[in-house]
């Protein structure tokens, strides 16, 4: 079952708006990451943000974690219409021998309107 | 340093036939990680390598099966193809120290198509 779910599914807006959206996971995690994905093509890495850090900054891009709600969010301020993307985020499932796995949400899929 | 890189990009195969994916990581990661994205169950982690052995598996059937080489190349087997195989298989790579904070870096990604 998938870790991450993600609100809303789809998000329209207009460019230069914000863009918010919320991933709430169910179990504890090391880390969060979000990932942005163009139609049909591999996934670029955006941020990461780390279970004892509440807020991430980068460029255009606000993370936020609330380890206690389990959730997150990831902001984009004054859009661009290439942004139009989906969004996924991923949480880390970390086994006693360090191996390692992502485990995405269901991803939003942004559209900016020009 | 030269991305991920996932051949082919594109296969289509007919069901019962059998397919090899191949993805070279990026240089000195020694992790490849391999995951399934289909428009209904979304993203599902296959299975990660570290040191050409397998470190964790997803609840895929024994049909998937990979392997990692000594260089930290990897490909994916599907064998018996079956139409619900049809996806975007991307790989990834991470350095995968003794730390779990690594960022993985996703290759561009093959479509199978099963017909």
């Amino acid at each position: 079952s998938q870790q991450g779910e993600e609100d809303p599914q789809a998000l329209s807006i207009q460019e230069g708006e914000n863009a918010t959206m919320n991933c709430s996971y169910k179990t504890s995690i090391n880390n969060l990451q979000w990932y942005r994905q163009n139609s049909g093509r591999g996934l670029v890495h955006l941020i990461l943000i780390r279970s004892n850090e509440r807020e991430k900054h980068s460029g255009r891009l606000r993370v936020t974690l609330d380890t206690s709600k389990k959730s997150s969010s990831l902001l984009i301020t004054a859009s661009r219409a290439a942004d139009t993307a989906s969004y996924f985020c991923a949480t880390d499932a970390v086994r006693m021998d360090s191996s390692y796995k992502l485990i995405f949400g269901s991803g939003t899929r942004l559209l900016v309107r020009p | 340093k030269a991305g991920v890189t996932q051949t082919p990009r594109y296969l289509i195969k007919t069901r019962g036939q059998q397919v090899t994916l191949s993805c070279s990581p990026i240089s000195g990661h020694r992790s490849v990680s391999w995951y399934q994205q289909t428009p209904g169950q979304g993203l599902q982690f296959l299975f990660e390598y570290f040191s050409e052995t397998q470190r964790n598996k997803g609840n895929f059937p024994g049909r998937f099966s990979g392997r990692q080489f000594s260089n930290s190349r990897s490909e994916m087997n599907v064998s018996t193809l079956e139409l619900g195989d049809s996806a975007l298989y991307l790989c990834a790579s991470s350095f995968s120290g003794v730390s779990s904070y690594n960022e993985q870096f996703f290759g561009p990604g093959t479509r199978l198509t099963v017909l």
